[in-house]
């Protein structure tokens, strides 16, 4: 069974500065997909990122990026230019490319910006 | 705005009493799913739903049950209700073609907080 690890309870970084939040995984699968969610204090689950583990280019969206390193199953999420309204809870999440489209999350890393 | 709609946002109900919760998908979104996220605590799968039939049953009470209805919408049914089961209830919607598209990534509503007292 598919197993999602986010070792950093928590992680607290100064306002404009950049932080990497941390994520690794286990599959015996080759195709598949991981997710970064954003859940802020409203409690809304926000989609961050996501990577496709068939591609070897990592994932952007403008101040969010990804470090995808298959062979080592990790999936670190880099927030640059830290704003206070990063400020939230993140979750990663993995899914399989077969039918069964269930996510696996891991437990959470809340992430407090310093002004 | 995900595209995900839920009703209703909060919910009291008093312990022994059933609710429903409703979700509309994304447009052309034929999956559903459902979540529980106690406080402090991650997602909880409970079900899911593909095209008007159960796909994949997680840790969904017997007390809980759930359906799809032909234009898509979910309903969740929690009956005899009890104080631990107060927490916040996610649906979230895919289009669920199972090939390697686009599609798959999955989108939460933003969830209907029930207390139960």
């Amino acid at each position: 069974a598919q197993t999602v690890t986010q070792s950093q309870p928590e992680m607290s970084v100064q306002e404009a500065e950049t932080v990497t939040l941390s994520c690794t995984y286990d599959t015996s699968e080759s195709d598949y997909y991981l997710f970064w969610y954003k859940q802020p204090p409203s409690r809304q689950m926000i989609l961050v990122i996501r990577q496709e583990a068939y591609k070897q280019q990592n994932a952007t969206e403008n101040r969010f990026s990804v470090n995808f390193q298959k062979a080592a199953k990790s999936f670190s999420l880099k927030i640059s230019d830290s704003q206070l309204g990063d400020a939230a809870m993140y979750f990663c999440a993995y899914r399989s490319a077969d039918s069964n489209y269930q996510l696996i999350w891991g437990a959470g890393t809340k992430l407090i910006i310093k002004p | 705005d995900s595209g995900v709609t839920q009703t209703p946002k909060h919910l009291i109900t008093a312990t022994g009493q059933r609710v429903t919760l409703r979700c509309s998908p994304r447009s052309g979104d034929l999956s559903v799913y459902w979540y529980q996220q106690s406080l402090d605590q991650g997602l909880q799968f409970l079900i899911q739903y593909y095209n008007g039939e159960e796909r994949a049953k997680g840790n969904i009470l017997e007390r809980f049950s759930a359906q799809q209805f032909p234009d898509l919408h979910s309903e969740l049914n929690l009956s005899s209700l009890e104080l631990g089961d107060s927490a916040l209830y996610f649906c979230a919607s895919s289009v669920g073609t199972g090939a390697l598209t686009s599609g798959n990534t999955i989108y939460f509503g933003e969830g209907s907080w029930l207390t139960v007292v």
